[in-house]
């Protein structure tokens, strides 16, 4: 059974960098036909998706966030990382990490494995 | 990008059906089959009730189910129990910018 589980600060000073890592365990990370995502809930509010990396270390982001994020994946700790620069009070949210499977030829995906979910809250 | 456009609430009584729409554009939602919604109850993380906008993965109860029409996808719970009182999120590939997308999410309230 495919885990997830993220770690880091649970509170980051404004202006400074949120580090958060996601390990995964049950499978490999390096497995084909999945992506892995990071994807931010602010209290009482909607999803929203932060980005992914795929297996080959190619990433996207969403244009929101694109100045201010950087995905990385680290395969022989089978584990993969977010940072976000230059937080603010907005930036407080519980942050899940996800795998996606993704069929490269039809085009399906979809998220079928979340973590737990940690809270980060930004604050001096 | 824009998040989907969903209900923020919708309700049944037990054993009732709720449908819950998911309106996006021709570049998300419109442009491909690949809606999924997740269901979340309070303080957990979201689980997986339907993909590729129609299936089911295994374990989740065919009283869920979902469709498409144009730019809109639906969720449907038929035959409502008390333990499907959650949010919902449904969730879109974007692909013009090789995005994902997620919807503003739907309370359900069992009455």
């Amino acid at each position: 059974q495919v885990q997830l589980q993220e770690s880091g600060p649970g509170l980051v000073k404004p202006s400074q960098t949120l580090s958060l890592t996601c390990t995964v365990s049950g499978g490999s990370i390096s497995s084909g036909s999945y992506y892995w995502s990071w994807i931010r809930q602010p209290a009482g509010k909607g999803l929203e998706w932060i980005g992914r990396i795929y297996t080959s270390g190619s990433t996207n982001y969403n244009p929101s966030l694109k100045s201010r994020v950087t995905i990385s994946v680290d395969t022989s700790k089978n584990q993969f990382s977010l940072k976000l620069s230059s937080v603010t009070a907005a930036d407080t949210a519980v942050y899940y990490c996800a795998r996606a499977y993704y069929d490269i030829l039809t085009g399906t995906r979809y998220f079928d494995y979340w973590g737990q979910g940690t809270l980060v809250t930004v604050s001096s | 990008q824009s998040a989907l456009t969903q209900p923020p609430s919708a309700s049944g009584s037990p054993g009732q059906s709720v449908t819950i729409s998911c309106t996006g554009t021709s570049s998300d939602v419109g442009g491909y089959n690949y809606v999924s919604w997740y269901q979340q109850h309070p303080g957990k993380a979201p689980k997986l009730m339907i993909y590729e906008v129609s299936k089911r993965p295994s374990g989740v109860p065919d009283r869920f189910s979902g469709s498409k029409s144009g730019n809109t996808a639906s969720l449907t719970v038929s035959g409502l129990q008390a333990e499907d009182e959650a949010d919902y999120y449904c969730s879109s590939y974007a692909g013009s910018n090789n995005l994902e997308v997620f919807g503003t999410g739907t309370k359900v309230t069992v009455l």
